[in-house]
């Protein structure tokens, strides 16, 4: 089985600049979730889809972070325009219905803003 | 909001010893689950404990539940290299849309 592919593996970008990462959860999982990790920390949830409606943004920035997850498969996460704070690790991974399940991570985008 | 507190935030055992850390949410937890991520990896789920006082073995690793539902422990008995890592819980309080909430972690480094 196909476990959860995100890219690009590594960013490097400048202050103001925008940024898009891409996420294919487990084929057949119906929630995707996009985690933060700065270094240091655990990961924190950015934003929780299940199928292509969001339960849960509340700790999104959103003005200016956005995603999507418009077929209810695959997802984007967008930055615009990043700050020099956005460096960090942005993981995705994805559970098959939600709930108490497992979590299932990507190997993430390495984010480096300067 | 939900807190979820780890310590320590770093151990340094020589290979052979135990190592053990702790979890403590500020709130009661639904369920709580551990994670281990290697250097430069990604989070790898280990176990979830979902009853008062539980206790799970794997091999070396033994995690607890506390009575309360507020703590938990992972315990690795006889430290090996490859147990190197970062650990991580996550706890879910009731009503949360089931989200995770993550400590800290903590660091591990094995001398051999």
């Amino acid at each position: 089985e196909a476990g959860v592919a995100q890219s690009p593996r590594y960013k490097i970008i400048e202050k103001r600049q925008s940024v898009a990462f891409w996420c294919n959860p487990i084929s057949g999982h119906a929630t995707l979730y996009w985690y933060q990790q700065i270094l240091g920390q655990g990961p924190k949830l950015l934003i929780q889809f299940q199928n292509n409606g969001v339960v849960d943004d509340s700790q999104l920035p959103k003005d200016r972070f956005s995603a999507e997850r418009l077929k209810g498969v695959d997802s984007t996460l967008k930055i615009q325009p990043a700050k020099l704070e956005d460096s960090a690790v942005y993981l995705c991974a994805s559970t098959l219905l939600g709930g108490w399940e497992t979590q299932y991570f990507g190997p993430g985008t390495r984010l480096l803003v300067l | 909001g939900q807190q979820v507190m780890q310590i320590p935030q770093y151990q340094h055992v020589q290979e052979g010893e135990d190592f053990t850390t702790y979890c403590n949410s500020s709130t009661t937890l639904s369920n709580i689950q551990w994670y281990k991520q290697r250097p430069g990896g990604h989070p790898v789920f280990l176990i979830q404990l979902v009853k008062s006082g539980e206790v799970k073995k794997q091999k070396r690793l033994t995690f607890q539940f506390g009575e309360a539902k507020k703590n938990s422990s992972l315990h690795i008995t006889a430290t090996q290299t490859t147990d190197v890592g970062t650990y991580f819980c996550a706890g879910r309080s009731g009503g949360s849309n089931y989200k995770l909430t993550f400590g800290k972690g903590t660091l591990l480094t094995v001398n051999p």
